[in-house]
């Protein structure tokens, strides 16, 4: 059974500093890692997808890296605003029927 | 391009009844999946739906069904509902066969048991 685990379970940085969140997973014949973004109370915002054959993928300040042997995946912020602030969720995906299986989340407070 | 919407946002029912909640899913999407999230959990995948039939299923009981129309949309019932069903429910919807296998979230609906 695949599991999913983020930590840190929360994290409070002052505003301008890089960050790392991490997830890690149990199985790694994934198809591919999705990073969420969550603000209270709504739906989830897709930020980055990393196919099994990728090892990182780039979107402005949010870069995530894939490294399916070790099971575990990074989120890296970089130069963080306090409109950052989220909970941020890795999904896994494996091939077939297209489940995600999500773990926790990282909830994000960047102070001003 | 309209994204995934679903409908109502915020429901409040009371134990033993039934609810219903509708997800419209993102043009050109052929495939719904439905997630419950608990308060400060991450989502549990409920059940999936393509081609109108249940293509998977989670670890949740038969009191959780569903159903996807011909023009792709879906519904979720729960029936005899209980103080623990409290939560927001989310709807994805991805196509099926694309390489990246990337889903799209609604906003949700918040279901609150009394």
């Amino acid at each position: 059974k695949q599991e999913v685990t983020q930590i840190p379970a929360a994290l409070s940085v002052p505003e301008g500093e890089n960050l790392v969140l991490n997830c890690s997973f149990t199985d790694s014949a994934i198809y591919n890692l999705q990073w969420f973004r969550q603000d209270p109370g709504k739906g989830l915002t897709s930020l980055l997808l990393i196919q099994s054959s990728q090892r990182e993928q780039t979107s402005g300040r949010l870069n995530a890296s894939l490294d399916k042997s070790s099971g575990r995946s990074t989120l890296y912020i970089a130069a963080s605003q306090p409109g950052d602030s989220a909970t941020y969720l890795c999904a896994v995906i494996k091939g077939g029927a297209q489940k995600l299986v999500f773990g926790q989340g990282t909830r994000l407070t960047i102070n001003p | 391009d309209a994204g995934v919407t679903q409908s109502p946002t915020h429901l409040i029912k009371t134990r033993g009844q039934q609810v219903t909640l509708r997800c419209s899913p993102k043009s050109g999407h052929d495939t719904v999946s439905w997630y419950q999230q608990a308060l400060g959990q991450g989502p549990q995948f409920i059940f999936q739906y393509y081609e109108e039939e249940e293509r998977q299923r989670g670890n949740f009981p038969d009191r959780f069904s569903g159903h996807q129309f011909p023009n792709y949309s879906s519904e979720l019932n729960v029936n005899a509902l209980l103080l623990g069903d409290s939560a927001l429910y989310l709807c994805a919807s991805s196509l099926v066969g694309r390489a990246s296998g990337e889903q799209y979230f609604g906003p949700g609906t918040r279901l609150t048991v009394t």
